[in-house]
């Protein structure tokens, strides 16, 4: 079946720091796969999403791009600030019809002044 | 943009009682809607999946006659635990597809379930 495994946290940065979540994924067919962030007592809200191979998401300064030969889909910022802290998750929903979305665990992003 | 509105967003019961949770989507219809459970530190974990008029479709291991599903219009979709136990204690998320915004995924704030 899918799979999507991520980085667990919680992870930890100075403010401008560069940022690194690994997602990896394991499905059937041609995946799309996504980024949500939750904020704090917020729902989960999407981030950037690719829908095939080598499309590269982006939003807010983030970026993430969809490495078939690896099966990745490695979230980056590249200086960031308090307000990114919140948990984000790599989702993955399957090319074969299936409508329901499968999560990793969810990483902890802690950004420190 | 979409938004989802999910009730309630905490709330307590008993051993025994059924709870009823709601999703609504405020400003768009939602031909699809999702119920998904997160246990602490883990991923969310896809329940079911119900369509306006049909019936939903459970995903392997979930009980269907334990976790009620009605999607009687295209705004609002119900989850009803039913004889609820502790084990049932957990987050349930809903979430909507939009069918006007490229059938986006919007989600709800969760519910936190706490069975005493």
């Amino acid at each position: 079946g899918n799979s999507v495994t991520q980085m667990e946290g919680p992870v930890t940065l100075s403010e401008e720091a560069f940022l690194t979540i690994n997602c990896t994924y394991t499905a059937t067919g041609y995946p799309s796969l996504f980024w949500y962030v939750q904020y704090p007592g917020e729902g989960l809200q999407l981030l950037l999403k690719a829908t095939k191979a080598d499309d590269k998401g982006s939003n807010k300064g983030f970026e993430a791009t969809y490495r078939k030969e690896t099966t990745s889909f490695h979230l980056e910022k590249g200086s960031v600030q308090v307000s990114d802290s919140a948990v984000y998750f790599c989702a993955l929903r399957s090319g074969g019809g299936a409508d329901g979305l499968t999560f990793g665990k969810g990483t902890h992003l802690i950004i420190q002044p | 943009g979409a938004v989802v509105s999910q009730h309630p967003s905490r709330v307590i019961c008993k051993s025994g009682t059924s709870v009823k949770i709601e999703c609504r989507s405020l400003d768009f219809q939602a031909t699809t809607m999702f119920w998904y459970r997160q246990f602490p530190k883990k991923s969310l974990m896809l329940m079911a999946t119900s369509n306006e008029g049909s019936k939903a479709t459970y995903e392997q291991g979930v009980e269907k006659d334990k976790f009620l599903i009605n999607h009687a219009s295209l705004t609002l979709s119900t989850l009803t635990v039913t004889s609820a136990h502790p084990e049932d204690s957990s987050f349930y998320i809903c979430s909507a597809r939009d069918m006007g915004q490229g059938f986006g995924y919007t989600f709800g704030s969760g519910t936190r379930l706490t069975v005493v």
